[in-house]
């Protein structure tokens, strides 16, 4: 069975840094690119960023480009979204996201909720 | 930045009723577009991808059409566990964006 788990959501001041973990089980994680996808309290969903399966392709939403970066461990079946300089639009549930080889999200995490406040 | 534009925001239906959703993309996306429904306090779930192909476990009642920069959800006959908030989304082009949904409610 395909599992996505979240962790390393919390409080966090404006300016802060966060760093968010997804622990992949069920599949060959390796072969699979994988997302970071948010949703801000009562709003719709963003793509933040998106990682290939060998690390050499990342790309970023420009809302985050130069403050949030996404990496994984093939090793550690582990995805990563390291995130500074968080403003308090950041404030969202993050979610991690599996990329289906034929395109679209076929699996999602439960979400880490981020709260950037003062 | 493609933008997808969804419509109507809120379907009041009853359930056994038929539903149709739309989305429209800015530019083409080809047939790049997905649906996902998304409960109350749930992630989304993955319905329809490539425009029109059901995904894994979706029932026949869930069907998707459409091709360039319209697309349409259609949902035969609603069941209790249909009402929910639906989103399409594109990978054409990055960024990957979604529509701003459609709430599903019972009238």
């Amino acid at each position: 069975e395909v599992q996505l788990v979240e962790s390393g959501g919390g409080l966090v001041q404006p300016g802060g840094s966060l760093r968010l973990s997804c622990a992949a089980s069920g599949f060959t994680f390796s072969s699979y690119t994988m997302n970071w996808v948010r949703q801000a309290p009562g709003k719709g969903l963003e793509w933040v960023s998106y990682i290939s399966g060998s690390s050499n392709t990342k790309y970023y939403t420009d809302s985050v480009k130069g403050r949030f970066t996404i990496s994984r461990d093939n090793a550690k079946n582990s995805l990563y979204l390291q995130m500074n300089s968080l403003r308090d639009e950041d404030t969202a549930v993050y979610y991690c996201a599996r990329w289906a080889p034929w395109g679209f999200v076929d699996y999602w995490g439960q979400g880490a909720l981020v709260t950037v406040s003062s | 930045e493609i933008v997808l534009t969804q419509s109507p925001a809120t379907l009041s239906l009853s359930p056994g009723e038929r539903a149709t959703l739309s989305c429209r993309a800015s530019q083409s996306v080809s047939g790049f577009l997905a649906w996902y429904q998304q409960r109350p306090g749930q992630a989304p779930r993955l319905l329809i991808y490539d425009a029109s192909n059901r995904a894994t476990g979706i029932p026949a009642r869930f069907s998707g059409g459409g091709s360039g920069t319209d697309f349409t959800l259609t949902i035969s006959s609603l069941e209790p566990e249909d009402f929910a908030i639906y989103y399409c989304q594109q990978r054409n082009n990055w960024p990957w964006t979604f529509g701003q949904g459609t709430k599903v409610e019972i009238k």
